[in-house]
């Protein structure tokens, strides 16, 4: 069965510095993996995504991710955290029907 | 613009009610999608369509119903509401690949 772990509910991060939001999948074949943004009271917001090919993804807002196959996993990166960064980020993995979503990770930005 | 859009954005509405979330894309995408998210809890598949007079129920097992009569409009009726109603609601649509989603509907049943 798929699944999608998020193994950090909330991470604080001073403006300026780097980022690294960890996702962890399970599924039997290469997974085509996501990674959202929710901003409070908003719907999602699509940072990047991962079919096939080179494993560092660039997305939007200066977002990076790294799939690694050996390691199951789909960290989001990013290297300079500004205050507007602060928000849920879900990452998610494809299924025969639908998105299979993380409990998400808060993003908490301090000055 | 295409975008995917929802009506209303929050509802505050008491038991036993009968309510409709609107849903409408303008992308022309034949798959659309219902999710229901808890405040800080992922989302999850309630139903799904992948085109005119087809819907399917998703993951979570819910109380609400789908009809799927336009392409673009995929809306979501709770006949008689309840407390454990309470969520948030997003609909999304697709194409091949990712899934673009509306801003959501915060629904609160006293």
């Amino acid at each position: 069965a798929q699944s999608v772990t998020q193994p950090d509910i909330h991470i604080t991060v001073s403006e300026g510095a780097s980022l690294e939001l960890r996702c962890n999948y399970s599924y039997g074949a290469t997974p085509y993996l996501f990674w959202y943004v929710q901003s409070p009271g908003q719907g999602l917001q699509l940072l990047l995504k991962y079919f096939s090919g080179d494993t560092l993804v660039q997305g939007i807002k200066g977002f990076e991710a790294e799939f690694k196959r050996s390691q199951s996993s789909f960290n989001l990166r990013k290297p300079s955290v500004h205050w507007s960064d602060a928000a849920e980020y879900f990452c998610a993995l494809t299924g025969a029907n639908n998105l299979f979503f993380g409990t998400g990770t808060r993003l908490t930005v301090i000055p | 613009e295409a975008d995917i859009y929802q009506t209303p954005r929050y509802l505050v509405i008491g038991t036993g009610k009968k309510i409709t979330l609107e849903c409408s894309q303008t992308m022309g995408h034949d798959k659309m999608y219902w999710y229901q998210q808890d405040p800080g809890m992922e989302l999850h598949l309630i139903h799904y369509s992948y085109g005119v007079n087809s819907t399917e129920k998703g993951d979570l097992s819910s109380e609400s119903t789908v009809s799927r009569i336009r392409t673009e409009h995929f809306p979501l009726t709770l006949e008689s509401a309840r407390p454990s109603h309470t969520s948030q609601y997003l609909c999304a649509s697709s194409d091949l690949d990712s899934q673009r989603f509306g801003p959501g509907t915060r629904l609160t049943v006293t």
